[in-house]
């Protein structure tokens, strides 16, 4: 079935400097997805990407969806405190007529002050 | 917050027992879904229901069932309760059910000891 790989599994950054997490599916994807999850909270939606080759910014955040629709990025440029978090990607895989979110592992933000 | 309601927040039980978790969805939202969260499989889908009916099926083991009932909300029932069954349960809602992004509840933690 399809897989979503998401790379690293862990960041240590020092505030101000950039992260990027990387999303890796063995199939083509539909859309894709990416959450974000605070320590001790729950997945919140942040952004769904469709087009091949689409980028999307969201303040500090970019997202970009692959040429061939099998891997996508975030990248947070001059990340802070605030960033802390597990972001995860999640690939759309068809089932049963509906196409279910498949998640990553998720990468762990961590951003020393 | 989602608007999403789960509860309990927290479960501990036994191994052989049987429990059972809640969700209600966000209003007018027709779809529910279930996750797992462990440590070594991240967040992995369970199930989907949409307005009363299941539409998806993923890794969800024999001895787990759910149902969504008139009113929308739902429930997951873990029955004969093992170690490696203790995990944070998500129960999300979008409004179609398919290809949307997830609003997430605060999920339940439960321990199975």
């Amino acid at each position: 079935g399809q897989q979503v790989m998401q790379i690293p599994q862990y960041q240590h950054v020092q505030e101000g400097e950039d992260f990027t997490t990387y999303c890796n599916s063995s199939t083509t994807l539909s859309n894709i997805q990416w959450y974000k999850q605070r320590p001790g909270g729950h997945p919140v939606f942040l952004i769904q990407l469709v087009k091949s080759g689409e980028v999307k910014k969201q303040k500090r955040l970019t997202f970009q969806f692959g040429e061939a629709k099998k891997n996508s990025s975030l990248h947070i440029t001059a990340t802070q405190t605030t960033d802390v978090g597990t972001y995860f990607c999640a690939g759309l895989r068809a089932s049963g007529g509906s196409y279910i979110p498949t998640f990553g592992r998720g990468t762990s933000l961590i951003v020393h002050p | 917050d989602s608007g999403v309601t789960q509860t309990p927040k927290h479960l501990i039980t036994a191994t052989g027992q049987r429990v059972t978790l809640r969700c209600s969805p966000r209003s007018g939202d027709l779809s529910v879904y279930w996750y797992q969260q462990s440590l070594d499989q991240g967040l992995q889908f369970l199930i989907q229901y949409y307005n009363g009916e299941e539409r998806a099926k993923g890794n969800i083991l024999e001895r787990f069932s759910a149902q969504q009932f008139p009113d929308l909300h739902s429930e997951l029932n873990l029955s004969s309760l093992e170690l490696g069954d203790s995990a944070l349960y998500f129960c999300a809602s979008s409004v179609r059910g398919s290809g949307e992004k997830l609003f997430f509840g605060s999920g339940t933690q439960l321990s199975v000891l």
